[in-house]
């Protein structure tokens, strides 16, 4: 079965762009999908398909991908986009859904 | 706008089985994808499956002899079993739609909405 591979860890300095990516052989033929997770909350849908952003998601967030590596991209990192970032995608070899590790995401 | 609510026994014994019930409020369940995603605690996601409204299922490989997720849409609700847990169950139990979508390349999902989990300690 397919994986989905992330950074533990990534820091970012307030107001600064920062990237966090996710690599796996099924993002060659499917979207990554990413969500945002705060302490204690639900994870929120940040960014679906080729690069939307569901209603109340902040125009700093943006996707984009490359052959087996899709990115999630902050643009002006804010205090309170501190989280963890999952991406999640389909197994190529029998369509189940993955996720990946999740990368926690510090603002400095 | 559109809820879920998850619900059932916070504290389930070494062996016997795990039940949570999903209730949907604000769209009919008869349409779209439902699934069930859990996390231990401090750990990563892990889907566990869905279903259709119709009451075709996906499962998780790693789960698949364990589980059962049923549909009642008279209810607008739908349920989790996973059987013979042990303490490796012990998570947080998320209930989520799994919206579909097209673009140019094809069909696409996401799980868009979720409902606020619910705590699950598996322990004599």
């Amino acid at each position: 079965s397919s994986e989905l591979t992330q950074d533990p860890v990534v820091s970012v300095a307030l107001g600064q762009t920062v990237r966090i990516t996710c690599q796996g052989d099924s993002l060659r033929n499917y979207y990554a999908t990413w969500y945002q997770q705060k302490p204690g909350q639900a994870p929120v849908l940040v960014i679906y398909g080729k690069n939307n952003r569901p209603s109340g998601i902040p125009d700093r967030f943006s996707g984009s991908s490359s052959g087996n590596t899709a990115s999630l991209t902050i643009t002006g990192a804010q205090a309170e986009d501190e989280a963890d970032y999952y991406c999640n995608s389909r197994d190529s070899s029998d369509n189940h859904v993955i996720f990946g590790g999740g990368t926690k995401l510090t603002v400095l | 706008q559109v809820q879920l609510q998850e619900s059932g026994p916070g504290l389930v014994k070494p062996s016997e089985t795990l039940s949570l019930t999903c209730t949907v409020s604000g769209v009919s369940i008869s349409s779209f994808y439902w699934s069930w995603i859990r996390q231990p605690p401090g750990k990563g996601l892990e889907w566990i499956g869905y279903i259709y409204y119709s009451g075709s299922t996906n499962y998780n490989s790693s789960l698949k002899s364990r589980v059962t997720i049923s549909v009642d849409t008279s209810k607008n609700q739908f349920s989790l079993k996973l059987t013979s847990v042990t303490a490796a169950d012990t998570a947080m139990y998320y209930c989520s739609r799994l919206w579909g979508y097209y673009d140019s390349s094809g069909y696409y999902d996401a799980f868009d909405i979720w409902g606020q989990g619910t705590m699950v300690t598996v322990s004599s």
